[in-house]
């Protein structure tokens, strides 16, 4: 199947700074990224949908201003969470794959955050 | 939109015995159901999935049936084996996005 990588792994950050996640997927071109994120013993949580060359679609009680998403090739989307409390400490996952015609979703290692 | 409900929440069982997993989804435009392993802090792994065109689909130890209907899908392990402890994810998609189940925690005893 299609590779999906992640950047970095973990991170730690402290309150009020920002933290960018990056999504690649290395052997496809990827028009639809999605981003979830998932707290300890919960499922994922669709945050956001990330469309190449068009700004994402956020779903109900994401904030699109704190949550930034960028999706400027066909192989890269990132995520910057801005301003990050404690709250936003969580397992962040993206995928690949999944748009017209596509029905399989390719996942990246995941990418965990804590802020302190 | 669409609402996926995923029971039981965790399922015991012996090494051997089978495993049944239940979902429904509430958006009849639902085409696409795969399901996927988590093992603790790990990506999903899609272990199966099924078209909204399909009722039954089965690979080795692992089969998934879909009821359009009823709008219910289940996955079901055979000869369980302690390897297939982990925790299982059901989703639906509609349009492209999935939207998933809160997840079965199953434990394979020997």
């Amino acid at each position: 199947g299609a590779v999906v990588s992640q950047h970095p792994s973990w991170v730690i950050c402290k309150s009020g700074t920002s933290v960018k996640i990056e999504c690649r997927s290395l052997d496809f071109q990827a028009t639809t990224m999605f981003w979830y994120r998932q707290f300890p013993k919960q499922s994922l949580m669709l945050m956001a949908t990330s469309n190449e060359g068009s700004k994402a679609t956020y779903e109900q009680g994401v904030e699109k201003d704190k949550f930034l998403i960028n999706h400027a090739s066909l192989t890269l989307s990132t995520l910057t969470v801005t301003s990050a409390h404690p709250e936003d400490s969580s397992f962040y996952i993206c995928s690949a794959g999944g748009g017209a015609g596509a029905y399989e979703q390719y996942f990246g290692p995941g990418t965990r955050l804590t802020v302190t | 939109g669409e609402n996926v409900e995923q029971h039981p929440s965790t399922l015991s069982v012996q090494e051997g015995d089978s495993a049944v997993i239940k979902c429904t989804y509430s958006d009849s435009a639902s085409n696409y159901f795969p399901w996927y392993k988590q093992e603790l802090g790990k990506r999903p792994q899609l272990i199966i999935d099924i078209r909204s065109n399909v009722g039954e689909k089965k690979d080795q130890r692992i089969a998934v049936t879909l009821n359009k209907t009823a709008k219910h899908f289940s996955l079901h392990i055979t000869e369980t084996q302690p390897e297939d402890s982990a925790v299982y994810f059901c989703a639906a998609r509609t349009g492209y996005a999935l939207n998933f189940g809160k997840g079965t925690s199953l434990l394979v005893t020997p």
